[in-house]
């Protein structure tokens, strides 16, 4: 069975501060690996990961894949508040989601 | 561009009722998918298709039919709805099967 683990499930941290969410995979029929933010409503998409050890960045946002440990990493940098909501993970494909990383930044 | 839209946003029913969640995509995706969003339980897929006229089962499909008649709609039906059916409902729509999928903004069904 497909499975797809991310930790922490919730993470508090002060504005400024740099996070690492983890995200770990077992996915058959491996393609890619997704990250997404949710904050209210829907999910809108961040990254998706094919290679090995090549980083992906979009502002103060970054991650990477190592296909060989199954696993990646999302890291935000110099937090804001706006950075609060939920990150999610899938494995491709079909997806399959992770439970999500519920992170809030306070002032 | 309106992207994906889900119909209704909220809905309650009655257990036993029958009912039509819609979701139509005007980006000419191939792939629609609808999951289903429950507290501590992350995203779980329910069905998808990967074209018209070609439909498959997720992790999570007893209770719920799909079709895919066309391109752009994606109904997903509840049969005899139960209580355990009670969630927010996403669709979402990609390209091709394993891009990267647009998401709707979400039905939220509660099922007294």
């Amino acid at each position: 069975e497909d499975k797809v683990v991310q930790s922490p499930l919730s993470l508090v941290v002060h504005e400024g501060d740099t996070v690492t969410l983890n995200c770990s995979y077992e996915v058959t029929n491996f393609r890619s690996l997704l990250w997404y933010k949710q904050e209210k409503k829907a999910p809108t998409f961040l990254f998706m990961l094919t290679s090995s050890g090549i980083e992906k960045k979009s502002g103060r946002l970054s991650s990477i894949l190592d296909k060989k440990e199954l696993f990646s990493i999302l890291n935000i940098t110099a937090t804001q508040t706006g950075d609060s909501a939920v990150y999610l993970c899938a494995g491709n494909t079909p997806l399959v989601f992770g439970k999500g990383t519920r992170l809030s930044v306070i002032a | 561009n309106a992207g994906v839209t889900q119909t209704p946003k909220f809905q309650v029913l009655k257990t036993g009722q029958s009912m039509t969640l819609q979701c139509a995509q005007d980006m000419n995706h191939e792939y629609m998918s609808w999951y289903r969003q429950d507290p501590g339980m992350g995203l779980r897929l329910i069905h998808y298709s990967v074209g018209a006229g070609i439909t498959d089962q997720g992790e999570v499909p007893n209770g719920y039919n799909v079709s895919r008649s066309t391109t752009e709609d994606f109904p997903l039906r509840l049969l005899s709805a139960a209580p355990s059916q009670t969630s927010v409902y996403f669709c979402a729509s990609s390209y091709l099967e394993g891009q990267p999928q647009h998401f709707g903004d979400g039905t939220r069904l509660s099922i007294l």
